[in-house]
């Protein structure tokens, strides 16, 4: 079946670092792509979104482009705040499935 | 402005003693959804409900069962909790059950067994 695949953490940066988090997929057709992050304590929150290949979801300073070529669809943003410090979650739909989640990545962004 | 709302944030329970989570939404989705998320691990699909059409998930146990009375409230039932069961439990909408459409996450009731 579908699935995603993201890289494991914990990742730990310094404020203002450059982040990257890798998520590949495997899925039968081009189905949409979501990246969703949740805060401690606190549900999950759709991050941005990409519905077709070479769109590209931004939102709150990150990005992610849906890469048909590649099968990815790799978070980033350009300078982490402390307030980033959240786990993300890349997902997609599959078949009878609504959303099929990756593992998460833990995120920690230090002062 | 809480869209999807989850009561209790904090469930405490006795072993094998029933236990009703609810959760509500103002946004007038369609479909509704039920996760068991344990810690460090991704949500787990229990079932949702399209409408008042029912879909559970294969591997969602017996011993879990959910009721949806009207387009805004639907609510999860452990039977029987075991101490596996304890974990957060979240509710999410979407309007549709189309494969682009976002869902909408509740902040979650933790569940603890004793």
């Amino acid at each position: 079946g579908d699935s995603v695949t993201q890289m494991e953490g914990p990742v730990t940066l310094s404020e203002e670092a450059f982040l990257t988090i890798n998520c590949t997929y495997t899925a039968t057709g081009y189905p949409s792509l979501f990246w969703y992050v949740q805060y401690p304590g606190e549900g999950l929150q759709l991050l941005l979104k990409a519905t077709k290949a070479d769109d590209k979801g931004s939102n709150k300073g990150f990005e992610a482009t849906y890469r048909k070529e590649t099968t990815s669809f790799h978070l980033e943003k350009g300078s982490v705040q402390v307030s980033d410090s959240a786990v993300y979650f890349c997902a997609l739909p599959s078949g009878n499935t609504p959303l099929v989640f990756g593992k998460g990545t833990r995120l920690s962004v230090i002062a | 402005d809480a869209m999807v709302i989850q009561n209790p944030r904090y469930q405490v329970t006795q072993f094998g003693k029933p236990v009703t989570l609810s959760c509500s939404q103002t946004l007038n989705h369609n479909v509704m959804y039920w996760y068991q998320q344990k810690s460090s691990q991704a949500p787990k699909l229990l079932f949702h409900y399209y409408d008042k059409d029912f879909n559970n998930e294969a591997d969602t146990p017996d011993n879990f069962q959910s009721r949806r009375p009207n387009t805004s409230f639907c609510f999860l039932d452990i039977r029987s909790p075991g101490l596996g069961d304890a974990a957060m439990y979240l509710c999410a909408t979407s309007r549709s059950a189309g494969g682009n459409q976002p869902q909408h996450f509740g902040d979650g009731t933790r569940l603890s067994i004793l």
